[in-house]
């Protein structure tokens, strides 16, 4: 069965230091993983995915993540925190069917 | 453009009554979805239809009735609301075969009293 794990249900950074989001999956078969973000009162928007090819993915927002098979992980960075970066992350992994599933969700704040 | 609009935004009852909550999608896309997200942000799926048909049903009690009039609409009708109903609700669409990215709706923001 697949599964998503995001390590942290809070994460609290200073404006302009590093964001590190954390993943980690389980999947039979080679999967499609994403990160969502979710901004106060919104609705989920696709921040960055990997499908197959360069494990190291580059989103929006300078959000980028890296496709690691031997720790089953996909872990979700930012270089420099903005204020406005401060939202709800999910992580989310599909097989190529219809079903994708979530992580718990992962809250950023960014303090100044 | 909206790309998945929602209505209505907010609602809010009174326990017992029933209410529908409306999705429509311009993407063109195949496949659309309801989920549920409770006070946690956990988000849970609840329903997918492909084409107009059912594809997924999750655990849900069956007070909760999808229906897909076409490829563009799926709504949600939900009868003998309860507390425990008060979330959340997101739709959302996507095309199967590229690579599965979902797109959402604002939300629904039910609250029964």
């Amino acid at each position: 069965a697949q599964s998503v794990t995001q390590l942290g249900s809070h994460v609290s950074v200073s404006e302009g230091a590093l964001v590190l989001l954390r993943c980690n999956y389980s999947s039979s078969v080679p999967p499609y993983l994403f990160w969502y973000v979710q901004y106060p009162n919104q609705g989920l928007q696709l921040l960055l995915k990997y499908t197959t090819g360069a494990t190291l993915v580059k989103g929006i927002n300078g959000f980028e993540a890296e496709f690691k098979k031997s720790e089953t992980s996909f872990h979700l960075t930012k270089p420099s925190a903005h204020m406005s970066d401060a939202a709800e992350y999910f992580c989310a992994l599909n097989t190529g069917g219809f079903k994708t599933i979530f992580g718990a969700g992962t809250r950023l704040f960014v303090k100044a | 453009d909206t790309a998945v609009s929602q209505t209505p935004k907010y609602l809010v009852t009174q326990m017992g009554n029933d209410k529908s909550i409306k999705c429509e999608q311009n993407l063109g896309h195949d496949t659309m979805y309801w989920y549920k997200q409770d006070s946690k942000k956990f988000l849970k799926i609840m329903f997918s239809y492909n084409n107009k048909e059912l594809i997924i049903n999750e655990t849900v009690p069956n007070r909760f009735s999808p229906k897909s009039p076409d490829k563009a609409h799926l709504n949600l009708h939900i009868n003998s609301l309860e507390l425990g109903d008060s979330a959340v609700y997101f739709c959302a669409s996507s095309t199967p075969g590229q690579s599965e990215t979902q797109y959402f709706g604002p939300g629904t923001r039910l609250l029964v009293l």
